[in-house]
């Protein structure tokens, strides 16, 4: 049990790039939750995969923002035409059933310049 | 919907004093309740979680918290801080049904003066 890994750990990009981040969770954990964290706050909710399916999004994640969990192991967040707002910490997390912890991966870090 | 607070942002704390860290939740469900500590340019590590059961809840590190349904609390507590328990703390909650997203406070950051 390696944990849960996301790459890269640090990305630069300028306003109007895309960018696309990857978590890997702990295997056969089937269900995989996306956080975005801001300077000073906790991190706030974006998705949620249950195996391959995904289940629900927040208001947060904007037509910009779209995430996949291809045949329910790893799973990309792509950042579309990014802005200065989108600077953040981008945390993934998963469980292995129900009633369990989530456990988080280190996050990649975005800033958009 | 479920929220939580953390009523203090700093808590700066000598070195071998004991600390509470304060932490009360909001929902219209049955939850479960976590404490996570967060270093600098890290990601989150559990601390110690409330599923069910007693109330009295130990975990990593020497800590400890308390569930008190009625008063609709989680206060983290340890009896003697180290230089090493500097960071971020987080409380959150997830309701026990559904699919379990995670809510989390806003954090305090826990300052230990040597």
């Amino acid at each position: 049990d390696t944990g849960v890994s996301q790459n890269p750990r640090h990305k630069i990009t300028k306003r109007g790039q895309n960018v696309t981040f990857r978590c890997d969770p702990i295997s056969e954990h089937n269900r995989l939750y996306w956080y975005r964290q801001t300077l000073g706050q906790g991190p706030e909710f974006l998705t949620y995969f249950q195996n391959e399916a995904q289940l629900e999004k927040s208001r947060l994640l904007s037509d910009r923002f779209s995430a996949e969990r291809p045949k329910g192991s790893f799973s990309t967040l792509e950042i579309q035409r990014t802005e200065q707002g989108d600077s953040a910490m981008y945390l993934c997390a998963s469980i292995p059933e129900v009633g369990s912890e989530q456990y988080f991966g280190p996050g990649t870090r975005l800033t958009v310049t | 919907a479920q929220s939580v607070t953390q009523l203090d942002s700093q808590v700066p704390v000598f070195e071998e004093a004991p600390v509470e860290l304060r932490c009360n939740y909001s929902s219209s469900v049955s939850v479960y309740l976590f404490w996570y500590v967060q270093y600098p340019n890290q990601g989150l590590q559990l601390l110690l979680k409330y599923l069910s059961g007693s109330t009295l809840v130990k975990g990593i590190n020497g800590f400890e918290a308390e569930f008190n349904k009625s008063q609709t609390s989680f206060h983290l507590r340890k009896p003697s801080v180290h230089i090493s328990d500097t960071a971020e703390y987080f409380c959150a909650v997830s309701e026990t049904g559904g699919y379990q997203k995670v809510t989390f406070g806003t954090g305090t950051k826990l300052q230990v003066i040597p």
